[in-house]
Protein backbone atom coordinates (compact mmCIF):
# COMPACT_ATOMS: atom_id res chain seq x y z
CA UNK A 1 0.00 0.00 0.00
CA UNK A 2 1.03 3.37 -0.87
CA UNK A 3 2.31 5.82 2.37
CA UNK A 4 4.06 9.03 2.90
CA UNK A 5 6.62 9.34 6.08
CA UNK A 6 7.22 13.03 7.34
CA UNK A 7 9.46 11.57 10.37
CA UNK A 8 9.93 15.35 12.21
CA UNK A 9 6.70 16.47 13.64
CA UNK A 10 8.10 19.44 14.53
CA UNK A 11 11.42 21.52 13.48
CA UNK A 12 12.42 24.86 14.54
CA UNK A 13 14.85 27.04 12.50
CA UNK A 14 15.62 30.57 12.48
CA UNK A 15 15.22 33.15 10.56
CA UNK A 16 17.70 33.12 7.67
CA UNK A 17 18.83 29.50 8.12
CA UNK A 18 18.57 27.16 5.97
CA UNK A 19 15.30 24.29 5.87
CA UNK A 20 15.55 21.03 4.92
CA UNK A 21 11.73 19.20 5.40
CA UNK A 22 11.89 15.33 4.80
CA UNK A 23 9.06 12.88 3.36
CA UNK A 24 9.68 9.35 1.97
CA UNK A 25 7.25 6.91 0.50
CA UNK A 26 6.25 4.17 -0.41
CA UNK A 27 4.69 3.48 -3.80
CA UNK A 28 4.68 0.59 -6.07
CA UNK A 29 4.21 2.75 -9.31
CA UNK A 30 5.96 6.11 -10.55
CA UNK A 31 4.76 8.41 -8.38
CA UNK A 32 3.72 12.13 -8.40
CA UNK A 33 5.24 13.80 -5.47
CA UNK A 34 4.06 17.14 -4.30
CA UNK A 35 4.42 19.70 -1.25
CA UNK A 36 1.35 21.65 0.22
CA UNK A 37 1.67 24.32 2.58
CA UNK A 38 -0.67 25.25 5.39
CA UNK A 39 -0.85 28.40 7.32
CA UNK A 40 -2.73 29.14 10.11
CA UNK A 41 -6.34 29.39 9.75
CA UNK A 42 -6.29 28.78 5.97
CA UNK A 43 -6.68 25.73 3.31
CA UNK A 44 -3.47 24.08 1.72
CA UNK A 45 -1.29 25.59 -1.60
CA UNK A 46 0.81 23.63 -3.54
CA UNK A 47 4.52 24.54 -3.47
CA UNK A 48 5.80 22.28 -6.24
CA UNK A 49 5.38 19.23 -7.82
CA UNK A 50 7.17 16.35 -9.65
CA UNK A 51 6.24 14.15 -12.04
CA UNK A 52 9.27 13.11 -14.29
CA UNK A 53 12.06 14.76 -15.70
CA UNK A 54 14.64 16.99 -13.98
CA UNK A 55 14.63 16.07 -10.36
CA UNK A 56 15.13 18.64 -8.89
CA UNK A 57 12.05 20.88 -8.71
CA UNK A 58 11.77 24.64 -8.40
CA UNK A 59 8.63 25.58 -6.72
CA UNK A 60 6.70 29.10 -5.11
CA UNK A 61 8.33 31.18 -2.46
CA UNK A 62 11.64 30.14 -3.19
CA UNK A 63 11.41 26.18 -2.07
CA UNK A 64 12.85 23.49 -3.87
CA UNK A 65 12.54 19.37 -3.75
CA UNK A 66 14.87 16.69 -4.90
CA UNK A 67 13.42 13.68 -5.97
CA UNK A 68 15.81 10.78 -5.35
CA UNK A 69 14.29 7.03 -6.29
CA UNK A 70 16.68 5.05 -4.94
CA UNK A 71 15.87 6.47 -1.69
CA UNK A 72 12.53 6.60 -1.81
CA UNK A 73 12.61 10.51 -0.81
CA UNK A 74 11.20 13.56 -1.60
CA UNK A 75 13.27 16.59 0.37
CA UNK A 76 11.92 20.14 0.29
CA UNK A 77 14.43 22.79 0.77
CA UNK A 78 15.12 26.38 0.80
CA UNK A 79 18.36 28.10 1.17
CA UNK A 80 17.24 31.61 4.05
CA UNK A 81 13.65 30.79 5.49
CA UNK A 82 11.65 33.84 6.27
CA UNK A 83 9.69 34.43 9.47
CA UNK A 84 6.40 34.25 7.27
CA UNK A 85 7.79 30.78 6.17
CA UNK A 86 6.08 29.40 9.42
CA UNK A 87 3.02 26.92 8.90
CA UNK A 88 2.54 23.27 8.49
CA UNK A 89 4.22 21.38 5.24
CA UNK A 90 3.02 17.94 4.03
CA UNK A 91 4.25 16.09 1.41
CA UNK A 92 1.90 13.85 -0.82
CA UNK A 93 2.17 11.59 -3.45
CA UNK A 94 -0.16 10.04 -6.22
CA UNK A 95 -0.37 8.48 -9.34
CA UNK A 96 -3.22 8.96 -12.41
CA UNK A 97 -5.13 6.32 -11.21
CA UNK A 98 -5.05 6.35 -7.61
CA UNK A 99 -5.89 9.18 -5.08
CA UNK A 100 -3.17 11.61 -3.09
CA UNK A 101 -2.02 10.37 0.03
CA UNK A 102 -0.80 13.18 2.63
CA UNK A 103 1.66 12.61 4.95
CA UNK A 104 0.54 14.00 8.50
CA UNK A 105 2.37 16.88 8.15
CA UNK A 106 5.91 18.93 9.75
CA UNK A 107 5.09 21.88 11.45
CA UNK A 108 7.78 24.78 11.10
CA UNK A 109 8.83 27.24 13.25
CA UNK A 110 10.70 30.27 13.16
CA UNK A 111 12.75 31.89 15.51
CA UNK A 112 13.76 35.51 15.46
CA UNK B 1 -14.74 35.63 -6.32
CA UNK B 2 -12.09 33.44 -7.33
CA UNK B 3 -10.48 29.91 -5.81
CA UNK B 4 -12.45 27.81 -3.43
CA UNK B 5 -14.90 28.93 -1.07
CA UNK B 6 -16.34 27.13 2.16
CA UNK B 7 -19.44 28.30 4.45
CA UNK B 8 -19.80 28.35 7.05
CA UNK B 9 -16.35 28.54 8.44
CA UNK B 10 -17.35 27.39 11.74
CA UNK B 11 -19.97 25.56 12.96
CA UNK B 12 -21.26 24.13 16.25
CA UNK B 13 -23.88 21.54 16.32
CA UNK B 14 -25.58 18.98 18.72
CA UNK B 15 -25.20 15.36 18.10
CA UNK B 16 -28.79 15.58 17.25
CA UNK B 17 -28.62 18.47 14.57
CA UNK B 18 -28.71 18.66 11.09
CA UNK B 19 -26.07 21.06 9.21
CA UNK B 20 -24.62 21.19 5.66
CA UNK B 21 -21.78 22.60 4.86
CA UNK B 22 -21.09 23.97 1.33
CA UNK B 23 -18.71 24.56 -0.87
CA UNK B 24 -18.05 26.48 -4.03
CA UNK B 25 -15.37 26.43 -6.89
CA UNK B 26 -14.81 29.41 -9.63
CA UNK B 27 -12.15 27.89 -11.37
CA UNK B 28 -13.78 26.02 -14.01
CA UNK B 29 -12.20 22.70 -12.41
CA UNK B 30 -14.29 19.47 -13.24
CA UNK B 31 -13.33 17.48 -9.85
CA UNK B 32 -14.52 18.32 -6.01
CA UNK B 33 -13.12 17.02 -2.94
CA UNK B 34 -14.03 16.61 0.60
CA UNK B 35 -10.89 16.43 3.05
CA UNK B 36 -10.99 15.23 6.91
CA UNK B 37 -8.33 16.77 9.12
CA UNK B 38 -7.89 16.26 12.57
CA UNK B 39 -4.83 17.08 15.25
CA UNK B 40 -2.59 14.36 14.56
CA UNK B 41 -3.76 13.09 11.73
CA UNK B 42 -2.98 12.65 7.90
CA UNK B 43 -5.24 14.48 5.88
CA UNK B 44 -8.25 12.01 4.84
CA UNK B 45 -9.71 11.49 1.68
CA UNK B 46 -13.79 11.75 2.31
CA UNK B 47 -15.48 12.02 -0.85
CA UNK B 48 -14.05 12.99 -4.77
CA UNK B 49 -16.76 13.99 -7.03
CA UNK B 50 -15.80 14.00 -11.18
CA UNK B 51 -18.46 15.63 -13.64
CA UNK B 52 -20.66 15.22 -10.75
CA UNK B 53 -20.62 11.98 -10.37
CA UNK B 54 -19.22 10.42 -7.35
CA UNK B 55 -16.19 8.32 -8.08
CA UNK B 56 -14.73 7.73 -4.49
CA UNK B 57 -16.34 7.11 -1.26
CA UNK B 58 -13.44 6.39 1.35
CA UNK B 59 -15.48 3.84 4.01
CA UNK B 60 -17.25 7.20 5.74
CA UNK B 61 -20.11 6.81 7.75
CA UNK B 62 -23.60 7.34 6.69
CA UNK B 63 -24.05 10.36 8.98
CA UNK B 64 -21.75 12.03 6.11
CA UNK B 65 -23.70 12.81 3.09
CA UNK B 66 -22.22 14.47 -0.01
CA UNK B 67 -24.17 16.38 -2.45
CA UNK B 68 -22.65 17.91 -5.99
CA UNK B 69 -25.56 19.41 -7.89
CA UNK B 70 -22.99 20.86 -10.51
CA UNK B 71 -19.48 20.78 -11.30
CA UNK B 72 -18.78 23.98 -9.04
CA UNK B 73 -20.72 23.64 -5.80
CA UNK B 74 -20.40 20.59 -3.50
CA UNK B 75 -22.03 19.79 0.12
CA UNK B 76 -21.71 17.24 2.97
CA UNK B 77 -24.84 17.27 4.56
CA UNK B 78 -24.60 16.13 8.48
CA UNK B 79 -26.45 14.32 10.64
CA UNK B 80 -25.95 12.62 14.30
CA UNK B 81 -23.08 13.07 14.38
CA UNK B 82 -20.67 12.16 16.85
CA UNK B 83 -17.97 14.01 19.63
CA UNK B 84 -14.85 12.55 17.65
CA UNK B 85 -16.25 13.92 14.03
CA UNK B 86 -15.16 17.51 15.34
CA UNK B 87 -12.87 18.64 12.89
CA UNK B 88 -11.87 20.88 9.82
CA UNK B 89 -13.60 20.00 7.12
CA UNK B 90 -11.76 21.02 3.82
CA UNK B 91 -13.20 21.37 -0.03
CA UNK B 92 -10.77 20.82 -2.85
CA UNK B 93 -11.08 20.75 -6.36
CA UNK B 94 -8.78 19.99 -9.32
CA UNK B 95 -8.52 19.94 -13.51
CA UNK B 96 -6.66 16.94 -13.98
CA UNK B 97 -6.73 13.16 -12.94
CA UNK B 98 -7.61 11.45 -9.16
CA UNK B 99 -3.91 11.38 -8.32
CA UNK B 100 -2.33 13.48 -10.45
CA UNK B 101 -3.57 17.11 -10.17
CA UNK B 102 -3.00 20.21 -8.30
CA UNK B 103 -5.94 20.39 -5.90
CA UNK B 104 -7.05 23.55 -4.99
CA UNK B 105 -7.91 24.00 -1.11
CA UNK B 106 -10.78 26.12 0.37
CA UNK B 107 -9.92 27.59 3.83
CA UNK B 108 -11.91 24.89 5.53
CA UNK B 109 -14.92 24.53 7.48
CA UNK B 110 -13.81 24.01 11.44
CA UNK B 111 -16.73 21.36 12.57
CA UNK B 112 -17.09 21.32 16.46
CA UNK B 113 -19.62 18.28 18.05
CA UNK B 114 -21.24 19.02 21.02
Amino acid sequence: AQSVTQPDIHITVSEGASLELRCNYSYGATPYLFWYVQSPGQGLQLLLKYFSGDTLVQGIKGFEAEFKRSQSSFNLRKPSVHWSDAAEYFCAVGAWDDKIIFGKGTRLHILP
Amino acid sequence: ETGVTQTPRHLVMGMTNKKSLKCEQHLGHNAMYWYKQSAKKPLELMFVYSLEERVENNSVPSRFSPECPNSSHLFLHLHTLQPEDSALYLCASSQDGLGTGELFFGEGSRLTVL
